[in-house]
């Protein structure tokens, strides 16, 4: 089945650096890739994604790449601030799933500090 | 953007009694529901999922008899935590996935409910 890995599992920053996070997937097939973004106790909120006809998605201070030779996809978040503070989700549609499913990575805890 | 609701959002209960957690899609048809566990600090892993009119596909480690799961309606899927017991305590969170030729990967979640079994 799928496997989701992400990395690395926390990230500190200063407040207007930049963050990348990054995905790796097995399934070549897959293609759809989302990152959510989780406060603590809340639920997760779609921020981003990206889907396999395409290399780069941008929205303001967030934008995802996607590799798919390497298959590998990532989050990049410019000039930081202080609420990007959470934990964020990778995740990839697998095929053998009818593409129905998501399959998650481990998350990433950001913190970013004033 | 889409809507999800879950109620309830905390529920504390004794072991050995059941709990029904509803998850509904306010503004959109869900044709397919997801129900994830979530333990502290971990990611969201999946342990059913719903289509609606039909009985729901379990993952594998997933007891079906310990986890009820109905879908009567486009809107409405329920889990039922039958027999409860301390190990059960987490964040059960839904998600719903618009159907029909228009419907695409989206996962819209719900706000989550934190279970805790004494």
């Amino acid at each position: 089945g799928e496997n989701v890995e992400q990395h690395p599992s926390t990230l500190s920053v200063q407040e207007g650096d930049s963050a990348v996070i990054k995905c790796t997937y097995s399934d070549s097939a897959s293609n759809y890739f989302p990152w959510y973004k989780q406060e603590l106790g809340k639920r997760p909120q779609l921020i981003i994604d990206i889907r396999s006809n395409v290399g780069e998605k941008k929205d303001q201070r967030i934008a995802v790449t996607l590799n798919k030779t390497a298959k590998h996809f990532s989050l990049h978040i410019t000039e930081t601030q202080p609420e990007d503070s959470a934990v964020y989700f990778c995740a990839a549609n697998p095929y053998s799933t009818g593409f129905q499913k998501l399959v998650f990575g481990t998350g990433t805890r950001l913190l970013v500090s004033p | 953007g889409a809507v999800v609701s879950q109620h309830p959002s905390r529920v504390i209960c004794k072991s050995g009694t059941s709990v029904k957690i509803e998850c509904r899609s306010l503004d959109f048809q869900a044709t397919t529901m997801f129900w994830y566990r979530q333990f502290p600090k971990q990611s969201l892993m999946l342990m059913a999922t719903s289509n609606e009119g039909s009985k729901a596909t379990y993952e594998q480690g997933v007891e079906k008899d310990k986890f009820l799961i109905n879908h009567a309606s486009l809107t409405l899927s329920t889990l039922t935590v039958t027999s409860a017991h301390p190990e059960d305590s987490s964040f059960y969170i839904c998600s719903a996935r618009a159907g029909g030729a228009s419907g695409g990967n989206e996962q819209f979640f719900g706000p989550g409910t934190r279970l805790t079994v004494l």
